[in-house]
This record gives C-alpha cells, structure tokens and sequence, in this order.
C-alpha cells in the first residue's frame, strides 16, 4: 500500500482480556517493527522483523507479548491477559532493509486497558 | 551499550527565537542519527538524516562526534514548528529513540 496502515486505530478492552494489532507494512518493505508508546514517554521498542531472518524480540516486556508476520506482509501484535499498564500507543513501522532512510511509521493504535 | 538521551521534555521559545533541541547519543563507531516529528494529530515522521546533511523546514543538525551530539538547531523558529521530537540512531538493526522534546513556540 501507500503508507503503513495499522488497525484498530482505536481499542478499549478489560483487564484480562486478550488483544490483537493488526499492521501492513508498506508493500516491498522486507523490515517490519512495533513500538510502544506511553503517555508522556518515549518510543519503546518491543519487537522487529527482517525478511525471512529470525525476529528480535528482545524487547518484548513479557511473555503475555507475541507478534507474528506473514512472509513480508502483515503482522500482528497480541497482548494476552492485558493489563492496565499495556494502556499505550503501538506504532508500527516498516522499512526497507537498509536502514539508511529510517522508518515510515503507521498512526497507531491506541489501546486502553479498563 | 547504545543509547540516546534527550535531556529536556519541554522547551518553550518566542516565535523568531532561536531554538536547539538537544540530543546525545552513545555508540560505539560511526554512528547514523536520524531527527522525526510528530505533529499534532499526526503519524511520526522523517524530519532529517545527519548522513545527508540537509536543511528541512529551515531545520539543521550537525554531528558532533567529540561531544557525541546531534542537536537539532533553527534560527528563527516558528509556531507550526510546535510539536514532538525524537532523535534516533541505528543500533542492533533499528532505530534506538530518545524520549522525546516537546517544542512549544509561542506567538
């Protein structure tokens, strides 16, 4: 597509419910990356995918994280037994594998934990 | 390790002032430092690669490898300038970000 477009832009769920992000990377973009962003903080990141390679997930927070990508296309990011301190922005971003022009960033999903 | 500090989370000026948001970096060799923006209501995005040393919205930001800077600098600053920045460097395959600068130019 155009730009990177992530879905929903907007979730409120319960305490203890789980939660699935949805991305898709700009098409011909082989790295795919998801962040998370705090109130009042700054971009965090959990987790990113390079083609074909194994993911790096080392910053995951915790093993109620997972993300999952198709070949070089759509990912998702799914938060089990979500908690009040997942409330934050994910945003994703995908580039190509050279990293020499950064980043095209989605919108975000906003994700509320009540 | 690789790191990349911000030091002020808001900084306010007088539209025409000058500005410089500060950002230090911790890396081991050349080091490839970007500059994004996020405006209000807005999707983060490119604001400049120090490796191209461009000039974008009248933004400039020089490499410092002595004092291992990349302040993001603007002579006369505007209030559609008003939004985040976060200074980024390539570390482990991806973008290492600073906590970020709310710049507020006021009219």
């Amino acid at each position: 597509g155009a730009g990177v477009s992530q879905s929903p832009s907007n979730k409120v769920t319960e305490k203890g419910k789980d939660v699935e992000l949805r991305c898709d990377p700009i098409s011909g973009h082989t790295a795919l990356y998801w962040y998370r962003q705090r109130l009042g903080q700054g971009l965090e990141f959990l987790i990113y995918f390079q083609g074909n390679s194994a993911p790096d997930k080392s910053g995951l927070p915790s093993d109620r994280f997972s993300a999952e990508r198709t070949g070089e296309s759509v990912s998702t990011l799914t938060i089990q037994r979500t908690q009040q301190e997942d409330s934050a922005v994910y945003l994703c971003a995908s580039s190509p594998k050279t990293l020499n022009y950064g980043y095209t960033f989605g919108s975000g999903t906003r994700l509320t934990v009540v | 390790a690789q790191r990349v500090t911000q030091p002020e989370k808001l900084l306010s000026v007088f539209k025409g002032a000058p500005v410089e948001l500060k950002c230090n970096y911790s890396y081991s060799g050349s080091p490839e430092l970007f500059w994004y923006v996020q405006y209000s209501r807005q999707r983060l995005q490119l604001l400049l690669r120090h490796i191209s040393r461009e000039s974008i919205k009248g933004f400039t930001a020089d490499l410092n490898k002595g004092e291992t800077s990349f302040h993001l600098k603007k002579p006369f600053a505007q209030e559609e300038d008003s939004a985040m920045y976060y200074c980024a460097l390539i570390g482990g395959g991806k973008l290492i970000f600073g906590q970020g600068t709310e710049l507020s130019v006021k009219p």
